[in-house]
């Protein structure tokens, strides 16, 4: 079965702090891994995808097959980072997209 | 960049109505559209795939006499809501498929009195 498990629901850091945002996921194939992000009042939007292999404002995301993880990461946190961030999966070359739960990130100051 | 409209953002209607909700992509042709539900606080579930000019594909649990899905055209993708019951309030988003990527609607709060 396809699933995606992001375990905290919020996530609270200060300014400058670095952050990780985990995903895990279940899948019997070779899926394919975003992170999409919903700011606030504004519609969900692509931030990256595992295939891209880039680095997007300033976040940074690697597919560990072995943990099964998708974990994403920023070494310094901003305050504009403060967003829903949903880990998804797709079949390798497929586009229907299984979500996570969400995490908020709080990024006070 | 690729633009998806969901109209409406929200609707009140009273039980055993019907709501239609429409996904336009706006500067690109899709044949492809997605529908999900969010609860409040979960996920996005997909409910259907709705392909232009045939029939939508539904996710198991998701009857389709239920939630009617017509995609007549490249640009536009309907979720009607058929005789809606309280249970059915919730958040419908619609995704547009463009070159291996997907753009979101800004979704429909729908609310069954």
């Amino acid at each position: 079965a396809q699933r995606v498990t992001q375990p905290e629901k919020l996530l609270s850091v200060f300014k400058g702090a670095p952050v990780e945002l985990k995903c895990n996921y279940s899948y019997s194939g070779s899926p394919e891994l975003f992170w999409y992000v919903q700011y606030s009042r504004q519609r969900l939007q692509l931030l990256l995808r595992h295939i891209s292999r880039e680095s997007i404002k300033g976040f940074t995301a690697d597919l560990n097959k072995g943990e099964t993880s998708f974990h994403l990461k920023k070494p310094f946190a901003q305050e504009e980072d403060s967003a829903m961030y949903y880990c998804a999966l797709s079949g390798f070359g497929g586009n229907k997209l299984v979500f996570g739960a969400g995490t908020i990130l709080r990024v006070k100051s | 960049g690729a633009v998806v409209s969901q109209h409406p953002s929200w609707v009140i209607c009273k039980s055993g109505t019907s709501v239609k909700i429409e996904c336009r992509s706006l500067d690109f042709q899709a044949t492809t559209m997605f529908w999900y539900r969010q609860f409040p606080k979960q996920s996005l579930m997909l409910m259907a795939t709705s392909n232009e000019g045939s029939k939508a594909t539904y996710e198991q649990g998701v009857e389709k006499d239920k939630f009617l899905i017509n995609h007549a055209s490249l640009t536009l993708s309907t979720l009607t809501v058929t005789s809606a019951h309280p249970e059915d309030s919730s958040f419908y988003i619609c995704s547009a498929l463009r070159q291996h990527s997907v753009f979101f609607g800004s979704g429909t709060q729908l609310s069954v009195l």
